[in-house]
């Protein structure tokens, strides 16, 4: 079976601009979660979506925002690009009533 | 006082050796706790999970939780140089199943 999925793997953008991330869960998992992580650090919860709605936001400012479709696979939207953003981000699923969270390969973003 | 500490290391550790990694936590209603092993470059990969108080086995790992001290290990007997990575404590956390990490700590399993 497919693990988690995430596109793109690498992405450069330049300050102030948008991007948008994407991930796909494991199949017969329903729950989506975002986490950055920058280097150095254990990654940091953003989101997590539970049939298409939101369950938890972290502490990230409203720049960042997410949404999750009717097949699961869910958007992280950030805009107006920071140098801070620069990071990991990794995305999780878990199966319905489980706790375990299996990681995607994340997508590496660099802000210049 | 942070949510999730372990001792950054790096931690170095001769092939063959028993590699010992320790964990706290702050909040002392958390019931599940997850050991992540991530390679440079790479993303965590889920290595052991436990609930309960004791140890739990699987394989080389051995997960080791203690409620009362808010303390969880983890131990790798015959550590190989393939082990050599950064190891994530995780406690699972509030209403949201959010995973609240620790900054890990770096294994060198030496040759």
């Amino acid at each position: 079976d497919a693990g988690v999925t995430q596109s793109p793997t690498h992405l450069i953008k330049t300050r102030g601009q948008h991007v948008t991330l994407r991930c796909s869960p494991i199949s017969g998992h329903k729950s989506v979660s975002w986490y950055q992580q920058v280097l150095g650090q254990g990654p940091q919860f953003i989101f997590q979506y539970y049939e298409k709605e939101e369950r938890g936001r972290g502490n990230f400012p409203d720049r960042f925002s997410a949404r999750q479709f009717p097949n699961y696979s869910s958007e992280l939207n950030v805009n107006a690009l920071l140098l801070g953003d620069s990071a990991l981000y990794l995305c999780a699923s878990s199966s319905p009533g489980g706790e375990t969270q299996y990681f995607g390969p994340g997508t590496r973003l660099l802000v210049l | 006082q942070k949510e999730v500490e372990q001792n950054s290391g790096p931690l170095s550790v001769p092939e063959g050796a028993i590699a010992s990694l320790n964990c706290t936590y702050s909040d002392r209603g958390s019931q599940s706790f997850f050991w992540y092993r991530q390679y440079s470059g790479k993303s965590p990969e889920l290595i052991m999970f436990i609930y309960s108080n004791g140890d739990k086995e699987d394989g080389r790992f051995t997960a080791q939780l203690n409620k009362a001290s808010q303390y969880v290990s983890l131990l790798i007997r015959d550590s190989q140089p393939s082990d050599s990575a950064t190891y994530l404590c995780a406690v699972l956390g509030g209403a949201t199943n959010k995973l609240i990490f620790g900054t890990g700590t770096l294994l060198a399993v030496q040759p």
